[in-house]
């Protein structure tokens, strides 16, 4: 079974700072794909970043970089120069190695930016 | 090119009436999948919809019904309504003999109240 762990449930950061959001997994599939969305007040679920689990470098999306550690089963997001739009639930999440495999997520945690 | 679209955003229903929800997938995708965000938790899968069959089901009781039209798009059916059905619902689109992607496609999500 797959299983996504975040144990931040909130978090504030002051505005410019880079801020780092925790991420677990555990799966035995040897093929999989890690996600990052971000979901404002409004629901819609944003995609912000993707890592293969054969992926050697790093995912980095603009201001999103995902720290990827596949021996330690983690996946951290990464978000330089933080700005007040960036408050929101961001959720970590998880899908088999088939585009049509059903996403797990975690529990997500609460981003709030501090002017 | 339009991504997955919902309808409606909004909804209220008694306790014990049926609810019907929709979802169009995103152009040239061909699976539709549903997930339930109950309040302050991550997405819960509910079941996937290929070739109009149910491909797959997560961990939820048959008052939980769907349907997926020629056209690709895709109903959600939930019969019964508790309370507890109370959360967003997000329909996410994909290809289903495409492997690995980088991408998951989600709605805006409709809220559904249950009073």
């Amino acid at each position: 079974a797959q299983k996504i762990t975040q144990t931040q449930p909130g978090m504030f950061v002051q505005e410019k700072e880079a801020v780092t959001l925790d991420c677990t997994y555990d799966t035995s599939d040897q093929s999989y794909g890690l996600f990052w969305y971000k979901q404002p007040s409004s629901g819609e679920m944003i995609f912000l970043i993707y890592q293969g689990s054969y992926d050697e470098q790093n995912a980095t999306e603009g201001r999103y970089s995902l720290n990827f550690q596949k021996a330690r089963k983690s996946a951290n997001l990464v978000i330089s120069a933080s700005q007040l739009g960036d408050s929101a639930m961001y959720f970590c999440a998880m899908r088999g190695d088939r585009s049509a495999s059903k996403i797990i997520f975690g529990s997500g945690t609460r981003l709030s930016i501090r002017p | 090119d339009a991504g997955v679209t919902q309808s409606p955003t909004h909804l209220i229903k008694t306790r014990g009436q049926q609810v019907t929800l929709r979802c169009s997938p995103k152009s040239g995708h061909d699976t539709v999948s549903w997930y339930q965000q109950a309040l302050g938790q991550g997405p819960q899968f509910i079941f996937q919809y290929y070739e109009e069959e149910e491909r797959q089901r997560g961990n939820f009781p048959d008052r939980f019904s769907g349907h997926q039209f020629p056209n690709y798009s895709s109903e959600l059916n939930v019969n019964a309504l508790l309370l507890g059905d109370s959360a967003l619902y997000l329909c996410a689109s994909s290809s289903y003999r495409v492997n690995m992607n980088t991408e998951a496609f989600f709605g805006q999500g409709t809220r559904l109240t249950v009073v």
